[in-house]
């Protein structure tokens, strides 16, 4: 069964940074892309951003582009997202899910991390 | 604002078909690419529901099914069961966005 916990998550200033890490088990992780997708109570679900399996293709929202950085250790089936330079629209929950190599969808999906940005 | 769009809001009684629109434009759904639909419960993780426009998983029950046309597409739930009280969610690909986008989802309600 997949399994993936994302963690990381908190309460930090506008400019401030965190690293989300999601811990992935249950599939072979260095095949599998990833991605990240946050919720808002406003703006609904909103796609950040996505890591092929290897870790080489790495795609970006507008939104998020020279602020956020997607990255992934297979040896530890660990994906993550580091944030920085943290508004206070970046507040959301984030999840972690699969993205098949098939199509252009996600899932499994992690139960999510709330990320709260205010001064 | 969502660059696909669905109600807010469908609602039916036990046993009745809804469908709830997803309505997109030449660069995403119009464009060829596939539409995906997503269902929230009240307080847990989006789950995949129907991908590649009419596909279910295994494990997701035969009440629900998806179709596309043109730039828009549709999920049908057939004999709605209060269960399926929840939030949905359309989500293709946009290629002039070069992004993976989401409608704003629709809330079901069971009457």
């Amino acid at each position: 069964e997949v399994q993936l916990l994302e963690s990381g998550g908190g309460f930090v200033q506008p400019g401030g940074s965190l690293r989300l890490s999601c811990a992935a088990a249950g599939f072979t992780f260095s095949s599998s892309a990833m991605t990240w997708v946050r919720q808002t109570p406003g703006r609904g679900l909103e796609w950040v951003s996505s890591i092929s399996g290897g870790g080489v293709g790495t795609y970006y929202a507008d939104s998020v582009k020279g602020r956020f950085t997607i990255s992934r250790d297979n040896s530890e089936n660990t994906l993550y997202l580091q944030l920085n330079s943290l508004r206070g629209e970046d507040t959301a929950v984030y999840y972690c899910a699969m993205w098949p190599a098939e199509g252009n969808w996600f899932g499994p999906w992690g139960q999510g991390t709330l990320v709260t940005v205010s001064s | 604002q969502s660059v696909l769009t669905q109600p807010p809001s469908v609602s039916g009684a036990p046993g009745q078909r809804v469908t709830i629109s997803c309505t997109g434009r030449s660069s995403n759904i119009g464009a060829g690419h596939d539409v995906n639909w997503y269902q929230q419960l009240p307080r847990t993780a989006p789950k995949l529901l129907i991908f590649g426009n009419n596909n279910r998983p295994s494990g997701v029950p035969d009440r629900f099914s998806g179709s596309k046309s043109g730039t828009s597409a549709s999920l049908t739930i057939t004999g709605l069961q209060a269960e399926d009280e929840a939030d949905y969610y359309c989500q293709s690909y946009d290629s002039g966005l070069s992004a993976w986008v989401f409608g704003g989802g629709s809330k079901v309600t069971v009457l």
